[in-house]
């Protein structure tokens, strides 16, 4: 099946900085979705983004579909944003199911 | 603005004890899954319904079975719980190819 590898494993931000997540993915894809799991385990959908830009308030995502990686941005960081970060990917001969990366979870101190 | 709703949210089994997780959507989506998430594994995919009346395995169904009672509820059920089952388990539906997944807020279960 396809694997979906995101890098870094661990990050650890004071508030106010930036930073980059990546997602790797082995074949082509249908679509894309990154999540977010708070310190609670809630998990929220923040982008479907099979291809192209996306951004929301802070948060900002691009998948180069040809080149089979994504990433997020998270500019001015909050402690909020704390938590992991999962991205995830149907391929081609999926129902919509999605495979998950492992995830990078994520620290911001104040 | 339920969403996805899933219930009980903690449950501890003996061995061997069966329950049934139960999942429901408001959405009207179409399609409705149940994944499990242990530590450092990610989000592995148990059983999913693509349809009302259709269910398939994903990458870890062994120990489980489903139902999708109609379109808005999916449920899980363990027959025989094994302490390799201690998990949190999560729901989502989907609309296929329409925008992204929303997940309920999970169960955590332990078996013992």
């Amino acid at each position: 099946g396809i694997q979906v590898e995101q890098s870094p494993p661990d990050l650890i931000l004071q508030e106010g900085a930036n930073s980059t997540l990546r997602c790797n993915f082995s074949d082509s894809v249908n679509n894309l979705q990154w999540f977010h799991q708070n310190p609670w385990g809630q998990l929220i959908n923040l982008f479907y983004i099979p291809s192209g830009t996306k951004q929301n308030g802070r948060l900002s995502a691009t998948t180069v579909a040809t080149e089979r990686y994504s990433l997020l941005y998270i500019s001015s960081s909050q402690t909020t944003d704390s938590g992991v970060y999962f991205c995830a990917v149907e391929g081609r001969s999926g129902y919509s199911t999605l495979t998950f990366g492992k995830g990078t979870m994520l620290l911001v101190s104040p | 603005n339920a969403g996805v709703t899933q219930t009980p949210k903690f449950q501890v089994l003996k061995t061997g004890q069966s329950m049934t997780l139960q999942c429901a959507q408001d959405m009207n989506h179409n399609s409705m899954y149940w994944y499990r998430q242990d530590p450092g594994m990610g989000l592995r995919l148990i059983y999913y319904s693509a349809s009302e009346g259709t269910t398939d395995k994903g990458e870890v169904p062994n120990g489980y079975n489903v139902s999708r009672l109609n379109k808005r509820e999916f449920s899980l059920r363990l027959e025989s719980a094994a302490p390799s089952q201690t998990s949190v388990y999560f729901c989502a539906s989907s609309q296929t190819g329409v925008g992204g997944y929303t997940f309920g807020s999970g169960t955590r279960l332990t078996v013992v």
